[in-house]
């Protein structure tokens, strides 16, 4: 596609449930990061992959968080057990490389838990 | 202090008037800083790069400062439609270079 897709734009959970977010990046991008902006706050960073490296997960704020990419492209995000501290939008990015270029995001995921 | 800190605003300007935000960051090794604009309930857009001698895009300057670690942006003659949450974004490294938000700065312009 032209752009970075997310699926899906919005999600309502029940507490405890679990969630599973979707990114489809720019075609040929390396680089796939997954941020999360809470109402009113500025964008906190979670995971970060590139290429066939290990991700850096450093972001990720409990072991409930996981997130995969598969064959270097589409990546998920997964919430466990989640929580209402957990309702934010997740907005992924890509870009053609790491760190000094402009990177291109999603319209993101609404998650609200209930 | 945070790696990337702004001033949340809101600045509240007039059409027509003159506003500058700066953003300092904590990371004297970043090499690459970008200003992107949010609209409310939008994803974030790039807005311009900014380059160590300084960009100029129109009404919009962007200028580092690496002496006193701040990157700045000047917009002249606000227009109406340039009401949005500005965002600075340094690459700070950990494992690896992360593109780091700031919190935003808000501007409204007003009639």
């Amino acid at each position: 596609g032209a752009g970075v897709s997310q699926s899906p734009s919005n999600k309502v959970t029940e507490k405890g449930k679990d969630v599973e977010l979707r990114c489809d990046p720019i075609s040929g991008h390396t680089a796939l990061y997954w941020y999360r902006q809470s109402l009113g706050q500025g964008l906190e960073f979670l995971i970060y992959f590139q290429g066939n490296s290990a991700p850096d997960k450093s972001g990720l704020p409990s072991d409930r968080f996981s997130a995969e990419r598969t064959g270097g492209s589409v990546s998920t995000l997964t919430i466990q057990r989640t929580q209402q501290e957990d309702s934010a939008v997740y907005l992924c990015a890509s870009s053609a490389q790491t760190g000094g270029t402009e990177a291109f995001f999603g319209q993101g995921t609404r998650l609200t838990v209930v | 202090r945070k790696e990337v800190e702004q001033d949340p605003g809101p600045f509240n300007v007039p059409e027509g008037a003159t506003v500058a935000f700066n953003c300092t960051y904590s990371n004297s090794a970043s090499q690459s800083f970008f200003w992107y604009r949010q609209d409310c309930r939008k994803e974030p857009k790039l807005l311009m790069s900014v380059y160590s001698s300084g960009n100029e895009d129109g009404r919009f300057t962007a200028q580092l400062n690496r002496a006193s670690q701040y990157i700045s942006l000047l917009i002249r003659d606000s227009k109406l439609s340039d009401s949005a949450t500005y965002l600075c974004v340094v690459p700070i490294k950990g494992g690896s270079y992360i593109p780091t938000f700031g919190r935003g700065t808000s501007l409204i312009v007003h009639p």
